[in-house]
């Protein structure tokens, strides 16, 4: 059974780049495709960008000039970088994936990034 | 792009149907896929390419989907599956979109 867990610190300070990890356990990251989701307090789930099993990259047009998704096959996870953080980036981060592209077998748990200085 | 419009609340009584719409233009030409989310948990699939269930979804779990509208039917409420529920489609200009999710209270 694949299992996800996100990482990253529990805070970030507006204007600061927002950094998380992705670990997969239980099978090969190559096998799958990768992408981070997002959801603010009490609202819906905005997608933000995956990565493929080839390594292609597409991000969410709305963030595009900001976030950044990895992949570090020799570790088994992947990683979100967002820069420029404001308040509006507090949320919910979860790394989600599949083995087909359009929808998610797997999801972490969540972590809640607040920005804040 | 595709824009997803789900009503933001459903009510039902224990035993009856609940039905959940996701809006879209021609949404019925492409796939959707539902996801439960309980309170401060992650997201489950539980109907994906319109009307297949996963492994350990119950059947009272069901999908539609044509011209404007799929539909997430839950047959036979149980107190269990108040939660918010959520469409998504993915195609490869829009790339994954999420409806703006429905919340069902079971009353």
């Amino acid at each position: 059974q694949v299992q996800l867990q996100e990482s990253g610190p529990g805070l970030v300070r507006p204007s600061e780049t927002l950094s998380l990890t992705c670990t997969v356990s239980g099978d090969s990251i190559s096998n799958y495709y990768w992408s981070w989701i997002r959801q603010p307090p009490g609202k819906g789930l905005e997608w933000l960008g995956y990565i493929s099993n080839s390594g292609n990259t597409k991000y969410n047009p709305s963030l595009k000039s900001r976030v950044t998704i990895s992949v570090d096959t020799s570790k088994n996870h992947f990683s979100l970088r967002l820069t420029s953080v404001t308040a509006a980036d507090t949320a919910v981060y979860f790394c989600a994936g599949g083995v087909v592209l359009p929808f998610f077998d797997y999801w972490g748990q969540g972590t809640l990034v607040p920005v804040s200085s | 792009s595709f824009v997803l419009t789900q009503p933001p609340s459903v009510s039902v009584a224990p035993g009856k149907t609940a039905r959940i719409t996701c809006g879209g233009d021609n949404i019925g030409s492409t796939n959707v896929h539902w996801y439960q989310q309980k309170p401060g948990q992650a997201p489950v699939v539980v109907i994906y390419y319109d009307r297949d269930r996963p492994s350990g979804i119950p059947e009272r779990f069901s999908g539609s989907n044509s011209g404007n509208t799929a539909t997430l039917t839950i047959s036979r409420v149980e107190a269990g599956d108040e939660a918010d529920y959520y469409c998504q489609v993915w195609d490869s200009s829009s790339d994954y979109v999420f409806g703006t999710g429905t919340k069902v209270t079971v009353l």
